[in-house]
This record gives structure tokens, sequence and C-alpha cells, in this order.
């Protein structure tokens, strides 16, 4: 069965510390994979995702993604975090880009 | 990117009654919306999918006659949970599919609706 796991219910890093969450799938096929990130009183936003071709993903507020096949891993990382980066994140897989299986998420705290 | 809204933002209402969620894509069409449902400190589950002028597609365990979905235009779903009781109290989200035309489509979310029964 398809699933998403998400190690790490909680993280507490300190300002302008790096960042890495952990992703790992399930999946019988290439998957298509995202990360989500989900604040207070607002939506889902798309950080970044990954289809095909450079495993290496960039997407917005400067975070990354590295798809590892042979860890069926999708972490992502953030060299210097930032206070406003406290926020619930979601890794999520999908076959095309409709139905989307989310992990548990990962609260990620912030310290000044 | 694209702008996907719900209303109401929260809602009380007593066990029994039904309530309506709207879902709004603001800024582009969206032929086919999602419903989510999701639990404190959970993920989100989907419930239901729901295409432009056709019946939804719900997810296996979740009961259609209790959760009506309704996607009557472009740019317009609603759900509506009927006779609600406290088990139905909880955070409900949609979405919407903005098509690139280069098969890179994104899923835009809206910011979600707590329904709170009493």
């Amino acid at each position: 069965a398809q699933s998403v796991t998400q190690p790490d219910i909680h993280i507490t890093v300190s300002e302008g510390a790096s960042l890495e969450l952990r992703c790992n799938y399930s999946y019988g096929a290439t998957p298509y994979l995202f990360w989500y990130v989900q604040s207070p009183g607002q939506g889902l936003q798309l950080l970044l995702k990954y289809f095909s071709g450079d495993t290496l993903v960039q997407g917005i507020k400067g975070f990354e993604a590295e798809f590892k096949r042979s860890q069926s891993s999708f972490n992502l990382r953030k060299p210097s975090v930032h206070w406003s980066d406290a926020a619930e994140y979601f890794c999520a897989v999908s076959h095309n880009t409709d139905k989307l299986i989310f992990g548990t998420g990962t609260r990620l705290q912030v310290f000044p | 990117g694209a702008v996907v809204s719900q209303h109401p933002s929260w809602v009380i209402c007593k066990s029994g009654t039904s309530v309506k969620i709207e879902c709004r894509s603001l800024d582009f069409q969206a032929t086919t919306m999602f419903w989510y449902r999701q639990f404190p400190k959970q993920s989100l589950m989907l419930m239901a999918t729901s295409n432009e002028g056709s019946k939804a597609t719900y997810e296996q365990g979740v009961e259609k006659d209790k959760f009506l979905i309704n996607h009557a235009s472009l740019t317009l779903s609603t759900l509506t949970v009927t006779s609600a009781h406290p088990e139905d109290s909880s955070f409900y989200i949609c979405s919407g599919i903005r098509t690139s035309g280069r098969g890179t489509d994104t899923q835009y979310f809206g910011p979600g609706t707590r329904l709170t029964v009493l």
C-alpha cells in the first residue's frame, strides 16, 4: 500500500541553524513527491515538488529537497532557518497530481 | 500561486443540524476539487474528489449521504455535513487543481474550516 512516513513528529531548532525534515515513502512506481507547509489560519502552501529529472529540487523560501530512490526518501532541507519558518510541514506522494497521500506531519519550532 | 478560499473559517452548530462549507478558487478554474479532513495533530485524509458537473467520488469509509458534495461551477464546490454529530467535529480543508497544460498540475489548498458540533 502507498504510504508516507515522517519519522519526526516535532523538531526544535535555533534560528540560523540548518534544518532537515525526513520523509520516506512506500510506492509501487516512481512517485510524484511534494512538500507542503501549513501555518495557522492559512492553507497548505506548496514548497516544492518532484516529478522527474534532477533529483535535487529547489523550492520557495530557500527550501530544497532531494529525491533518493535507493532510500525511498525525499528529505526537506534549509541551510539557515528563520523564525517565520515555524509551522507544520507535510510530505505527500501521488502517482500524478491529484490524489495526494500525506504523511503525519512534522511540527517545526524555532527558538531565537 | 493560485488562491483558494473557504467559508466559513469556523462554525459551531448543534447536533442534528446541517452545515454547508464553501470552497472557491478565486483566480483559476478548478475542474477538480478535493475535500480533506484533518484531526488534531494528524494528517490530512482525503474524503472525496469533486469534479465539476458530475457526482463526487468518495473514499472508502466516507459516508456520501452524510457528506454531500456539490461542484456546480468551475470555481465553487460545497461540502454539506448533514445531521452533524460531535464526532464530525474536525478541520475540513478543500483544494483545487490548477491545470498548467504541461502535465505538472498543482493542487492549491484553502485555509480550512473548523467545525465544532455541540
